[in-house]
């Protein structure tokens, strides 16, 4: 049971450049969600999903898009980077319910040139 | 807006010593209040987890007090260990009509040393 992966761990892009990062769970679990981390700032919500092949928008959605195709998988996409999402990226998912725990990937570290 | 604030943002002691760390929040309506260890590099991990009914919980060396009305929680820290290093991220949860609405802290970093 590995909890919630996420790949790549690390990744630089240069401005204007795209790429996914995948974030996929083996807990059978229904929601999923999108945060990136910032110095000095608390986690904050990018993306989420509430299950299959739905989506919706966080706190911080543009620049950014995603895809639940499959439940066990959730993939982040940036379309055309810019510096400002140098960031760390967690993935975190949870089962269900008021007092559920959400259980978070280790993150990728992206930086944009 | 919801806000969660976490003091101190440092702190340094010495192992086997004790030490709480603060949260105060204006997150309505409240639906429970969660502590979070990230260590350096790694996705944050569950410590504990308060509804309102709840002003104590413990978990092995981590103890958490939670005051509904003063909207303030601490978690302590009883004889640290070096393994305690890590940031301490106070996550308080509001209930929405499309369900919860997470607010994070900053965190407190806190670092043991021998």
């Amino acid at each position: 049971n590995a909890g919630v992966t996420q790949t790549p761990k690390f990744r630089v892009l240069k401005t204007g450049q795209s790429m996914t990062l995948l974030c996929a769970q083996d807990m059978n679990h229904e929601y999923m969600y999108w945060y990136r981390q910032d110095p000095g700032m608390g986690l904050r919500l990018i993306h989420y999903s509430v299950g299959e092949g739905t989506t919706a928008k966080g706190e911080v959605p543009d620049g950014y898009n995603v895809s639940r195709l499959k439940k066990q998988n959730f993939l982040l996409g940036l379309e055309s980077a810019a510096p400002s999402q140098t960031s760390v990226y967690f993935c975190a998912s949870r089962r269900g319910g008021v007092e559920d725990t959400q259980y978070f990937g280790p993150g990728t570290r992206l930086t944009v040139l | 807006k919801n806000q969660v604030e976490q003091s101190p943002q440092s702190l340094i002691i010495l192992e086997g010593k004790n030490c709480t760390l603060q949260c105060n929040y204006t997150v309505s309506p409240f639906s429970n209040l969660r502590w979070y260890k990230q260590d350096t590099g790694r996705g944050p991990v569950s410590l504990t987890i308060m509804t309102f009914s709840e002003n104590t919980k413990s978990n092995g060396r981590y103890t958490a007090t939670l005051d509904a009305d003063t909207k303030q929680s601490s978690l302590h820290i009883t004889a640290s260990q070096l393994s305690d290093s890590a940031s301490y991220i106070c996550v308080v949860s509001a209930s929405t009509g499309g369900g919860n609405k997470l607010t994070f802290g900053t965190g407190t970093q806190l670092k043991v040393e021998l």
